[in-house]
């Protein structure tokens, strides 16, 4: 079967780091994504792993180990408007997307 | 400014009536999604769409139905609502269901079925 797992909850203070990670389980793998949630709004798109190593973006980077099954996602000098969910998810081998429950980020002064 | 939009944004409907939630594109997007939403769970998809006139089944597609006429319009149709479809419902695409193809969201439907 497929799992994935994330923390439910994290917390965090303003201008620091936080590492948040994603475990799973799969038969088939097609690439990594994360994604961004602002309460009471839409998903958007962050990253996309599909190679082992690091991907980095301006204050966001993701990590991908395909043979541990794990991933994390690294948010640098943290600004309130990252309080947000942040929601992994892996492309199975008919490239459909299955979905962690998110773990929900509080910056705090 | 191109993207999804949903509608309604809002709506409580009593428990057997029909409901049709609609969405619509003009990023000219191949490949369609309905997800629900519910706290404490990852999205989940109920149907999906890779082209204008080919639909499929997600994970949860029991009481929802979908149409693809065209490539901008994809509804979902609750036949007979019930109180366990009271969710958060999200419409996305993407250009083709394939490898690193991102999705855009719309806004979001929240659905209360009483």
């Amino acid at each position: 079967g497929q799992n994935i797992d994330q923390p439910t909850e994290m917390t965090a203070t303003e201008g620091a780091i936080v590492q948040i990670n994603c475990t799973y389980q799969t038969s088939g793998f097609n690439g990594l994504f994360w994604y961004q949630q602002h309460a009471g709004e839409a998903p958007t798109f962050l990253s996309y792993n599909v190679l082992d190593g690091l991907e980095e973006k301006g204050r966001f980077s993701s990590f991908l180990s395909r043979s541990k099954g794990y991933s994390y996602l690294l948010l640098k000098e943290l600004q309130m408007k990252d309080s947000a969910s942040y929601l992994c998810a892996l492309s199975d081998s008919n490239y459909q997307l299955i979905w962690g429950a998110g773990t929900k980020l509080i910056i705090k002064p | 400014i191109a993207g999804i939009t949903q509608a309604p944004t809002s709506q409580i409907l009593a428990a057997g009536r029909r409901m049709t939630l609609r969405c619509t594109q003009d990023m000219r997007h191949n490949a369609m999604y309905w997800y629900r939403q519910d706290l404490g769970l990852g999205l989940r998809l109920i149907h999906y769409s890779n082209t204008a006139g080919t639909t499929g089944k997600g994970e949860v597609p029991d009481g929802y139905s979908v149409s693809r006429a065209n490539t901008d319009d994809f509804p979902l149709t609750l036949a007979s609502a019930v109180p366990s479809q009271t969710s958060v419902y999200f419409c996305a695409s993407s250009e083709q269901q394939g490898e690193g193809g991102e999705l855009f969201f719309g806004e979001g439907s929240r659905l209360t079925v009483l």
